[in-house]
């Protein structure tokens, strides 16, 4: 069973810090990782995708790609407020008739405290 | 660009009723895909299509059916509604398989 874990948190961080959001993975050919926001009530958000080893950075977002160790990282620079979500970590895997099919964490609830 | 549109955004339905929850997309993917998702539960597929015509089970199809005609519409079909299928109801498209998923805004669904 192919499998994305995160921690559901919360994760309570104060304004202006450095919010650092994880995602380990199971299938050691996965290609493809995303990081969606998930606001209460409301349907996931796209932020970021990587797709190889290091970090890609868009605008205060950083993900982090770490493909030896199985895990993926969102980091959230100059946290604010409005960025109090649940994130979720979704990764491409291959399953039994090895078709392609996006692997879902739980989230990470985000509290960003004034 | 309407991206993933889903209706209705709310539902109450009776026990042992039928509806269908519509959903379209204008971004020409094949891709297409039906979620539901329960406090704590995360995102669990119920069925998804590869293309007009060809649709599969995903990990939670009991009680739910689905066709695709057209690249742009894959509703969801809910039969004989129970209390376990209250949840809110997510359509979702990608270029193709593995690639990144856009969302609608969602259905909340409850079956009383």
């Amino acid at each position: 069973q192919k499998e994305v874990e995160q921690n559901s948190g919360p994760l309570s961080v104060p304004e202006g810090a450095i919010a650092s959001l994880n995602c380990t993975y199971s299938d050691r050919v996965s290609q493809s990782f995303f990081w969606y926001r998930q606001y209460s009530g409301k349907s996931p958000e796209l932020i970021m995708s990587i797709y190889s080893n290091g970090d890609k950075e868009d605008g205060r977002f950083t993900a982090q790609l770490n493909k030896a160790s199985q895990y993926v990282s969102l980091l959230i620079r100059d946290s604010q407020p409005s960025d109090s979500a649940t994130y979720l970590c979704a990764v491409n895997s291959f399953n039994a008739g090895n078709n392609r099919k996006l692997i879902w964490g739980l989230g990470t609830s985000l509290a960003v405290n004034p | 660009n309407a991206g993933v549109t889903q209706t209705p955004k709310f539902r109450i339905l009776k026990i042992g009723q039928s509806m269908t929850l519509q959903c379209t997309q204008d971004m020409n993917h094949n891709y297409m895909y039906w979620y539901r998702q329960d406090p704590g539960m995360g995102l669990k597929l119920i069925y998804y299509s590869v293309g007009a015509g060809i649709t599969d089970k995903g990990e939670v199809p009991n009680g739910y059916n689905v066709s695709r005609s057209t690249t742009e519409d894959f509703p969801l079909r809910l039969e004989l509604a129970a209390p376990s299928q209250t949840s809110v109801y997510f359509c979702a498209s990608s270029y193709s398989s593995g690639f990144e998923a856009f969302f609608g805004q969602g259905t909340r669904l409850t079956v009383v």
